[in-house]
């Protein structure tokens, strides 16, 4: 039973591009949606969305849920070799745990 | 440093042995969860506590992981007769139980290697 769905996979794009990533998730239970970004280390959180907060935005980064939809993205503005990462996305429906997606693999060349 | 802290951080072993990791969370935590990653996928959870208490438990854990948190401070997880698909990275994640949705800290992993 998949909850999280992300696409694309795999993104490879150039330094400078704008890239969007795309997570959709069930409407059963969901109460929020986190976004984490994920080098050879440990996840580190970007954004949390809810019902009552459905964009956030930090420096190149921003996110959006679409309640219609059931789904969100994550926009990345010019970007740079550092935001070559996994980013995941993880729902939280309500049982204390979240659930995450495969993730996208988000490469930038030079 | 006041983040979550997980060791060992690479494990080399043997089909058949038994492995134990250790996760100390951040210390006004009281939410500590496990969770396996493997190569490609997204983090898949595996069990959590709120202080001593072990209040799920997923069923992709078999009878061979057991985790343990006495005291409601730090947790083990330990897995007994080591298969090669137990290979993966061990995530550890801490949070507080005040705000139902916030975001779990996670620390730097254990990776396993079964041979």
């Amino acid at each position: 039973e998949d909850k999280v769905v992300q696409s694309p996979l795999s993104l490879v794009v150039h330094e400078g591009d704008t890239v969007t990533l795309n997570c959709s998730y069930e409407v059963t239970n969901f109460r929020s949606l986190l976004w984490y970004k994920q080098e050879k280390k440990a996840p580190t959180f970007l954004f949390m969305l809810t019902s009552s907060g459905i964009e956030k935005k930090s420096g190149r980064l921003s996110s959006i849920l679409d309640k219609k939809e059931l789904s969100s993205i994550l926009n990345i503005t010019a970007t740079q070799t550092g935001d070559s990462a996994i980013y995941l996305c993880a729902g939280n429906f309500g049982n204390e745990k979240l659930t995450f997606g495969t993730g996208t693999r988000l490469t930038i060349i030079p | 440093d006041t983040g979550v802290s997980q060791n060992p951080r690479h494990k080399i072993t043997k089909r058949g042995q038994n492995v134990t990791f250790r996760c100390d969370p951040i210390s006004e935590h009281n939410r500590l969860y496990w969770y396996r990653q493997t190569l490609g996928q997204g983090p898949e959870f595996l069990t959590y506590f709120q202080n001593e208490a072990q209040l799920e438990k997923s069923r992709l854990l078999s009878d061979r992981f057991s985790a343990e948190r006495p005291k409601g401070s730090f947790s083990t997880l330990e897995i007994q007769r080591t298969e090669q698909g137990d290979s993966a990275m061990y995530l550890c994640a801490s949070k507080t139980a005040v705000v139902l949705t916030g975001e779990l800290f996670f620390g730097e992993g254990s990776r396993l290697t079964v041979l």
